[in-house]
C-alpha cells in the first residue's frame, strides 16, 4: 500500500504567479485533507474532501485558493496570485474511516 | 483551528535516556494523533489514540489519552540518535468537523 504522494516537492515561484500542487492519496482513502506549515508551527488545517465534495473550508483559505477533488480520488491545490506571505509547506493528508490522518511529503512552495 | 499547548518546546538529551513530553487543550477531543516530522517531510503518524484513558505503546513509544480528554502525553524510552526530530501532537473533536488541531512541536535532540 503506497503512501500519500504530493507533486512537486518544491516549487519555486513569482509573486502575481499562479501555482497548482497535486495529491495522490492513499488508495480507497476517501478523506482528503490540506494543511498549510509555516517554519516553527504545527501543520494548519486548510479545506477536506470527502470523496468529491468539498465539506469544510477553513478561514485560512482566502479567495486566492482554490481545491478541487474531481473524480473523488486526486487532488489539486491552486493558489492564484501568489504573495510572499503564501510561502510555506502544503501538506496533503488522506484517511479512511478513523480519523487517523496519514499526511504526505509536501510542498514547499517559496514566492519571491 | 485551536492552537494546542505542547511541553516542552525543546529537549537535548543523552542517548538512552527517556523522555517525556506533553499536550493540553482548554478543549475536549476524541482522538489524539502523535506525530514526528523531520527536516523538509510531512509529519509521520505514530501514536492514534481514540478512547479517554487509554494507554497504548509502539515499540519504544508509549502515548495516554488523559482522562479529561483535554490532554495527552507521550513517552520515549532509551532513546536512540534516529529518535531526533519535531513531535506533534494533533487532537480532533469529530463532533466539530476533521481538522485536526496541532500543537507547535517539541524538538528533540539526543546526543550519541
Amino acid at each position: 500500500d503506497t503512501g500519500v504522494s504530493q507533486d512537486p516537492r518544491h516549487k519555486i515561484t513569482k509573486r502575481g504567479q499562479n501555482v497548482t500542487f497535486r495529491c495522490d492519496p492513499i488508495s480507497e482513502h476517501n478523506r482528503l485533507y490540506w494543511y498549510r506549515q509555516t517554519l516553527g508551527q504545527g501543520p494548519e488545517f486548510l479545506t477536506y474532501f470527502q470523496n468529491e465534495a468539498q465539506l469544510e473550508k477553513s478561514r485560512l483559505l482566502s479567495d486566492r485558493f482554490s481545491a478541487e477533488r474531481p473524480k473523488g480520488s486526486f487532488s489539486t491545490l491552486e493558489i492564484q496570485r501568489t504573495e510572499q506571505g503564501d510561502s510555506a509547506m502544503y501538506l496533503c493528508a488522506s484517511s479512511l474511516i478513523t480519523d487517523t490522518q496519514y499526511f504526505g511529503p509536501g510542498t514547499r512552495l517559496t514566492v519571491l | 483551528g485551536q492552537q494546542l499547548n505542547q511541553s516542552p518546546q525543546s529537549m537535548f538529551i543523552q542517548e538512552g535516556e527517556d523522555v517525556s513530553m506533553n499536550c493540553t487543550s482548554s478543549s475536549i477531543f476524541n482522538t489524539w494523533l502523535w506525530y514526528k516530522q523531520d527536516p523538509g517531510e510531512g509529519p509521520v503518524l505514530l501514536i492514534a489514540l481514540y478512547k479517554a484513558g487509554e494507554l497504548t505503546s509502539n515499540g519504544r513509544l508509549t502515548a495516554q489519552f488523559g482522562i479529561t480528554r483535554k490532554d495527552s502525553f507521550l513517552n520515549i524510552s532509551a532513546s536512540i540518535p534516529s529518535d531526533v526530530g519535531i513531535y506533534f501532537c494533533a487532537g480532533l473533536n469529530s463532533n466539530s468537523g476533521y481538522a485536526l488541531n496541532f500543537g507547535k512541536g517539541t524538538s528533540l535532540l539526543v546526543t550519541p
